[in-house]
């Protein structure tokens, strides 16, 4: 079963850092990967997909890569804002699978 | 945003009796996913649906059942709502493979 793990749980920043968030997975095997947001009880936002065939993914200050070998992918937030405050999210796609398997999630907190 | 619509948004019922909460897509998406989400857990997937009539469980799938006779509506069955089946359930739609994953704004469940 493919495991799913962000750290860190929790990070504090102020505002204006460039920041990394974390995304390991167990099976390399792996289709596609997504990034998330989630702000308190709201659903999830689509932020960025990246194929398994694809190294980087850019989306304004957000960058992801991955390194499917490593089982490893970070989230780069650039210059950030309190409006980035929310739960970041990861999510694999296997091969064989139409199902995606999520992290835990990191909470950010930019404080202004 | 995709158009996915779920329904209730809130919901207060009785252990022992049946809820089924409703998902509605306008895109045309070909996979539909329930989720669950719940404090130290995270996302869990419960069951999710390849096609009209085409389902498939996830890993918490116990003590819930699905249905999909259109393209537009999957619908999640809690056949008897039991105390641990208070959660927040989001519905999920995707095209393929290699497309991103929307979700649904959520319904809050609470079985007393």
């Amino acid at each position: 079963k493919q495991e799913v793990t962000q750290i860190p749980a929790a990070l504090s920043v102020p505002e204006g850092e460039n920041l990394v968030l974390n995304c390991s997975f167990t099976d390399s095997a792996i289709y596609n990967l997504q990034w998330f947001r989630q702000d308190p009880g709201k659903g999830l936002t689509s932020l960025l997909l990246i194929q398994s065939s694809q190294r980087e993914q850019t989306s304004g200050r957000l960058n992801a890569s991955l390194d499917k070998s490593s089982g490893r992918s970070t989230l780069y937030i650039a210059a950030s804002q309190p409006g980035d405050s929310a739960t970041y999210l990861c999510a694999v796609l296997l091969y064989n699978f139409n199902k995606f398997y999520f992290g835990s999630g990191t909470k950010l907190n930019v404080k202004p | 945003d995709a158009g996915i619509t779920q329904s209730p948004r809130h919901k207060v019922t009785e252990t022992g009796t049946p809820v089924t909460l409703r998902c509605h897509q306008t895109e045309n998406h070909r996979y539909m996913y329930w989720y669950r989400q719940d404090p130290g857990h995270g996302l869990r997937l419960i069951h999710y649906s390849y096609g009209v009539k085409d389902t498939d469980k996830g890993e918490v799938s116990d003590g819930y059942s699905v249905s999909r006779s259109k393209t537009e509506d999957f619908l999640l069955t809690l056949e008897s709502a039991t105390s641990s089946q208070t959660s927040v359930y989001f519905c999920a739609i995707k095209d393929g493979a290699g497309t991103e994953a929307f979700f649904g704004q959520g319904t809050r469940l609470t079985v007393v």
